[in-house]
């Protein structure tokens, strides 16, 4: 079966960086990608990655390692207003989005 | 606004009722999808069309769930004889072929 793997919840402090990880095994894969959904709000889009490395835009930035399954996504300098759900998704062999539950990030002040 | 835009944001319905959602996507995009999401879940896909054609259908949506999309552009989800268990935000999104995709701000049903 398809699976992806995330924590349920994190907590963090605002100013601090925290990362929130994410392992996936999917009848093949053809990108990777992190979605922030605010509570009560649609999912909007903050990173892909189909190659191996690490991809900065900002205060986040995510990392993917296709041979071990897993990607993380890297938030700096934590704001208040970052508290919200991560989702983690990958796109398999048909094209189609597989996703994860999430992750529910606090940022305690 | 250029975004995706849902109707209605929110429906409150009485269980064994048939509702019907709108999608508008982005004007350019081909593809659009539906999703269904509960709280603590990520989303759960329902279907999706390319153009006008629905090209792939979850196996785990009833008979009970129609879409179309008649010209391809805006889309319909219909929920026929509703379940308490329907009760979730139902999620449009649109792409340009395989890209990432824009999310509609969803319709929150509530079942009674």
């Amino acid at each position: 079966g398809q699976n992806i793997d995330q924590p349920t919840e994190m907590t963090a402090t605002e100013g601090a960086i925290v990362q929130i990880n994410c392992t996936y095994q999917t009848s093949g894969f053809n990108g990777l990608f992190w979605y922030q959904q605010h509570a009560g709000e649609a999912p909007t889009f903050l990173s892909y990655n189909v190659l191996d490395g690490l991809e900065e835009k900002g205060r986040f930035s995510s990392f993917l390692s296709r041979s071990k399954g897993y990607s993380y996504l890297l938030l700096k300098e934590l704001q208040m207003k970052d508290s919200a759900s991560y989702l983690c998704a990958v796109t398999d062999s048909n094209y189609q989005l597989i996703w994860g539950a999430g992750t529910k990030l606090i940022i305690k002040p | 606004d250029t975004g995706v835009s849902q109707n209605p944001r929110h429906k409150i319905t009485k269980r064994g009722q048939n509702v019907t959602f709108r999608c508008d996507p982005i004007s350019e995009h081909n593809r659009l999808y539906w999703y269904r999401q509960t709280l603590g879940q990520g989303p759960e896909f329902l279907t999706y069309f390319q153009n006008e054609a629905q090209l792939e259908k979850s196996r785990l949506l009833s008979d009970r769930f129609s879409a179309e999309r008649p010209k391809g552009s805006f889309s319909t989800l219909e929920i026929q004889r509703t379940e308490q268990g329907d009760s979730a935000m139902y999620l449009c999104a649109s792409s340009v072929g395989r890209n990432f995709q824009f999310f509609g701000p969803g319709t929150r049903l509530t079942v009674l």
